[in-house]
């Protein structure tokens, strides 16, 4: 079955604490991307990495480093996190024109 | 640049009948890919349908199918037979090349199905 896997799906974090979260899929696709959502401003773009060790900012990577390691594997990591990263954080994966297929979601809270 | 455009916020349809969602593109990309997705109340985010812009024939996918008028840059949902399961929120989403092959979003638009 193929899948894009998010680890944890909720997590709460007080400010200043380094958060993980972890993405994988089982569809051997070379593109993943991190997105947040937001009510009223839809998907945003955080992170897109085009294959190993290959990573792009996407619209709002301030505050949020990523990484790839192995092609399956794609992590999102807030160093020191702000009250204002209160979101809910997509991974999603997909082949290059192909469609994009999405995980659960991620609710982090930092209070 | 690059934009995906839904002027429609929200609709509500009745059980059993036939609703169509618009959206609007802009490319300048001769090659690109558009999509449909749904996103539950959950909030989980499903991939509906696709339509390559060198095909022409409407992508059809079980009760979803597609109005692709490329000379008005346009790609509509259409679902038929709604159910209330297809109360959601539907964004349309675009991909090209130009654009680093990155998912551009619309808006979206909240469907009501009502009984």
């Amino acid at each position: 079955d193929m899948k894009v896997t998010q680890m944890p799906r909720y997590l709460i974090k007080r400010m200043g604490e380094n958060v993980l979260l972890e993405c994988g899929q089982d569809m051997s696709h070379e593109t993943m991307y991190w997105y947040r959502q937001d009510p009223g401003l839809g998907l945003q773009l955080i992170y897109i990495s085009y294959d190993v060790d290959s990573n792009s900012e996407g619209d709002i990577p301030k505050g949020y480093r990523v990484s790839r390691k192995k092609r399956e594997h794609f992590s999102l990591i807030l160093d020191s996190a702000k009250t204002n990263q209160t979101s809910v954080y997509f991974c999603a994966s997909s082949l290059r024109t192909k469609e994009v297929f999405f995980g659960k979601g991620t609710r982090l809270t930092v209070v | 640049a690059q934009k995906v455009t839904q002027t429609q916020t929200s609709i509500s349809v009745m059980e059993k009948t036939t609703v169509t969602m618009d959206c609007v593109y802009e490319t300048q990309d001769s090659s690109y890919f558009l999509f449909w997705y749904k996103q539950t109340a959950s909030g989980e985010i499903v991939f509906l349908i696709r339509q390559d812009s060198y095909k022409k024939e409407n992508a059809t996918v079980g009760h979803y199918s597609l109005n692709f008028q490329k000379p008005k840059s346009s790609i509509g949902l259409i679902i038929t037979a709604t159910q209330i399961e297809d109360s959601a929120v539907y964004f349309c989403a675009m991909r090209v090349s130009s654009g680093s092959w990155q998912l551009i979003f619309g808006s979206g638009t909240q469907l009501t199905v009502m009984p």
